[in-house]
C-alpha cells in the first residue's frame, strides 16, 4: 500500500506561489497521483493528477520526477480563498485500496 | 449539470441505535465510493460500488454496509452505532470508477454519536 506524507501545514501571503511535496515511497508501477483540495463544511475537490514528469491546468501544477517517489503540487500567486486542506492521494490500480494523505493545512494571508 | 447530493446533511444519533446515509451521484456516473473522515483519522475509504455491486471494502467492520439502486444512487447503513462512528461521512461519484477516474465528492454527512 503507497503511503503518504505530506506536511501538517504551510502558510503563505496573496500572491505568492505555494509548494507542497508529497511521498510516496512505496507507489507502484501502474499509480496515479492525485491532489484534491477541501474547505470546512465541504466535500474535496479534484485539482489534478499525474503519473510522471509535468502536468498542468488552470489550477495548478504537479511535478512528478523520474522516480515517482514524491510529487510536488504547485498552486501559482495564491489567494486567501486558496486557504484550505490539500490532500495527496495515490490510486492503486490493482488492489483497489485508497490511501488518502492527512492533509495539508494551507493558510494565505493578506 | 447538478453535482453529488447527500442527505441528510446532518444527523444526531445515541449509540446502539442504526443509521441509513443516502447519496445520489452525478447523473451518468455508475461508481459511488463512501468515505469517513474524522480529525484523527483523516479521510478513510468504506467502499465503493459499481453497477449495484460492491466492487471494493476498506478496513471497517460489518457494522458499515452498503448499496446501491439501479439509478445508481447508494446508501450506507451503520448498525450498533458507537461513539467513535461520530464523522464526516462523504460519498463520492464517478464515471468509471474510484481507481481510474476522476471523483466528486457530496458535502457530506455529519454524525453525532452521543
Amino acid at each position: 500500500l503507497a503511503k503518504t506524507t505530506q506536511p501538517i501545514s504551510m502558510d503563505s501571503y496573496e500572491g505568492q506561489e505555494v509548494n507542497i511535496t508529497c511521498s510516496h515511497n512505496n507507489i507502484a508501477t501502474n499509480d496515479y497521483i492525485t491532489w484534491y483540495q477541501q474547505f470546512p463544511s465541504q466535500g474535496p475537490r479534484f485539482i489534478i493528477q499525474g503519473y510522471k514528469t509535468k502536468v498542468t491546468n488552470e489550477v495548478a501544477s504537479l511535478f512528478i520526477p523520474a522516480d515517482r517517489k514524491s510529487s510536488t503540487l504547485s498552486l501559482p500567486r495564491v489567494s486567501l480563498s486558496d486557504t484550505a486542506v490539500y490532500y495527496c492521494l495515490v490510486l492503486r490500480s490493482n488492489d483497489y485500496k485508497l490511501s488518502f494523505g492527512a492533509g495539508t493545512t494551507v493558510t494565505v494571508r493578506a | 449539470k447538478a453535482g453529488v447530493t447527500q442527505t441528510p446533511r446532518y444527523l444526531i444519533k445515541t449509540r446502539g441505535q442504526q443509521v441509513t446515509l443516502s447519496c445520489s451521484p452525478i447523473s451518468g456516473h455508475r461508481s459511488v465510493s463512501w468515505y469517513q473522515q474524522t480529525p484523527g483519522q483523516g479521510l478513510q475509504f468504506l467502499f465503493e460500488y459499481f453497477s449495484e455491486t460492491q466492487r471494493n471494502k476498506g478496513n471497517f467492520p460489518g457494522r458499515f454496509s452498503g448499496r446501491q439502486f439501479s439509478n445508481s444512487r447508494s446508501e450506507m447503513n451503520v448498525s450498533t452505532l458507537e461513539l467513535g462512528d461520530s464523522a464526516l461521512y462523504l460519498c463520492a461519484s464517478s464515471l468509471q470508477g474510484a481507481m481510474s477516474d476522476t471523483q466528486y465528492f457530496g458535502p457530506g454527512t455529519r454524525l453525532t454519536v452521543l
